[in-house]
């Protein structure tokens, strides 16, 4: 256990609607990141945070944002949720930016009807 | 455009035998590798890593080998047990940078 939470666990949803996610640390760890994973993508880099108001996109950055006020949370906001974000949400923490191991959360199951 | 790739969506392999999952990369920056196992409903977690410096790094049943001219690593499970059966996940983290990539992932089933 990495001392990561994230919530809510499940959610589902209406397209159009705004959701925000949560990623708690209780580390204090600088590097925290939000991925989600679909069949036949993997994990894929949504936004990533390297310090407090420090953030920057990954690789399916569109339709999402982030902010982080605190060390300890970082917050994935989808402006107005599609179906196609229909997916399984995990955040991760790192002690470095650079060769260290990230820990995931146990993730975030969001539905979009 | 993928930089990071596991080939082999799934893998079966006989209790007790060796399991070779794959992963190739395509960014010559990556500097840090590492290997996850996922199982299902929760998160991936870290089992393994090797950095560019080196060409091979052994954790008990776990060896990842490092070919860098190749763009190529590999995670050996030797023996392979019931409890490998999962989704393996090769990931990739460039010098300097905080990006940490990940493959598609290669589900293992290990036969008793």
């Amino acid at each position: 256990d990495a001392g990561i939470t994230q919530s809510p666990r499940h959610k589902v949803t209406e397209t159009g609607t705004p959701v925000t996610l949560r990623c708690h640390q209780t580390e204090n760890h600088r590097y925290m990141y939000w991925y989600r994973q679909d069949p036949g993508h993997g994990l894929r880099l949504i936004h990533y945070s390297y310090g407090v108001k420090d953030t920057d996109k990954g690789e399916v950055s569109d339709g999402y944002s982030v902010s982080r006020s605190k060390t300890e949370d970082f917050l994935l906001t989808l402006e107005s949720a599609t179906s196609s974000q229909t997916s399984v949400y995990f955040c991760a923490i790192r002690i470095t930016g650079g060769r260290a191991e990230a820990f995931f959360g146990q993730g975030t199951r969001l539905t979009v009807v | 455009d993928q930089q990071v790739k596991q080939n082999s969506p799934s893998l079966s392999v006989q209790e007790g035998r060796i399991s070779i999952l794959n992963c190739d990369y395509t960014n010559s920056m990556f500097d840090y590798f590492l290997w996850y196992k996922k199982y299902p409903a929760e998160g991936p977690t870290f089992l393994i890593s090797i950095s560019s410096i080196k060409d091979k790094n052994e954790d008990g049943r776990f060896t990842v080998f490092l070919n860098k001219s190749a763009k190529h690593l590999s995670l050996h499970i030797v023996p392979s047990q019931p409890g490998d059966s999962a989704v393996y996940f090769c990931a990739a983290s460039p010098l300097g940078n905080e990006k940490l990539t990940f493959g598609t992932g290669t589900r293992l089933t290990i036969i008793p």
